[in-house]
């Protein structure tokens, strides 16, 4: 079974540019999560998507949406990148998100994005 | 507010001494936690989880409700041991895992 793919691996955009990151799951998982891992933040937590609905936030402002399609794949979506926005954007997919046995998160390599 | 901590950013150990890496949790209900682990180029993997009561490669971890806790033991640490270890909390039962700063564990021959 082929494991979570990120695409772009490597990004560099400027200051007031978008970009977009996509993130292919596991075949047959439904529940796509997506975290940003800084050095001083550590890793924190975007959103997660399931069914096409987003069904879970964090706290980051509004630049950052994602959106998830019928095949399950995602992408997300930064506006108007700030300097504070490099960072390594890691995605996760599980079957069904929630917990319990089996239903562990396996995570992308990561696209790493510098804003200069 | 839930919350994750790892006390300590970096772990220096001599091969074959026992390790701990120490997590605690602020929250109220039954947490479901994991212990995920990330070795030098490459990505961050699910190491074990405190519902499956599993040993993986010599770790273990216990939930402590008493303590609020879920630390990471091995007995006998082995160099290949040597990633970074997040101790992460799944929050509100979906896709959500709130994760600690991470420990950096470095077993020397």
């Amino acid at each position: 079974k082929a494991g979570v793919t990120q695409t772009p691996r490597y990004l560099i955009k400027t200051r007031g540019q978008q970009v977009t990151l996509s993130c292919s799951p596991i075949s047959g998982h439904r529940s796509v999560s997506w975290y940003q891992q800084t050095p001083g933040q550590g890793l924190q937590f975007l959103f997660e998507y399931f069914s096409e609905t987003q069904r879970n936030k964090g706290n980051f402002p509004g630049r950052f949406s994602g959106r998830q399609f019928s095949n399950s794949r995602s992408e997300m979506n930064v506006s108007t990148l700030e300097l504070g926005d490099s960072a390594l954007y890691l995605c996760a997919s599980s079957l069904y998100g929630t917990g319990g046995l089996g239903n562990e998160q396996f995570f992308g390599p990561g696209t790493r994005l510098t804003v200069l | 507010a839930q919350r994750v901590t790892q006390p300590e950013k970096l772990l220096s150990v001599f091969k074959g001494a026992p390790v701990e890496l120490k997590c605690n949790y602020s929250y109220s209900g039954s947490p479901e936690l994991f212990w995920y682990v990330q070795y030098s180029r490459q990505r961050l993997q699910l190491l074990l989880r405190h519902i499956s009561r599993e040993s993986i490669k010599g770790f273990t971890a216990d939930l402590n409700k008493g303590e609020t806790s879920f630390h990471l033991k091995k007995p006998f640490a082995q160099e290949e041991d040597s990633a970074m270890y997040y101790c992460a909390f799944l929050y509100n039962q979906g896709g959500k895992l709130i994760f600690g700063q991470g420990t950096e564990l470095s077993v020397k021959p």
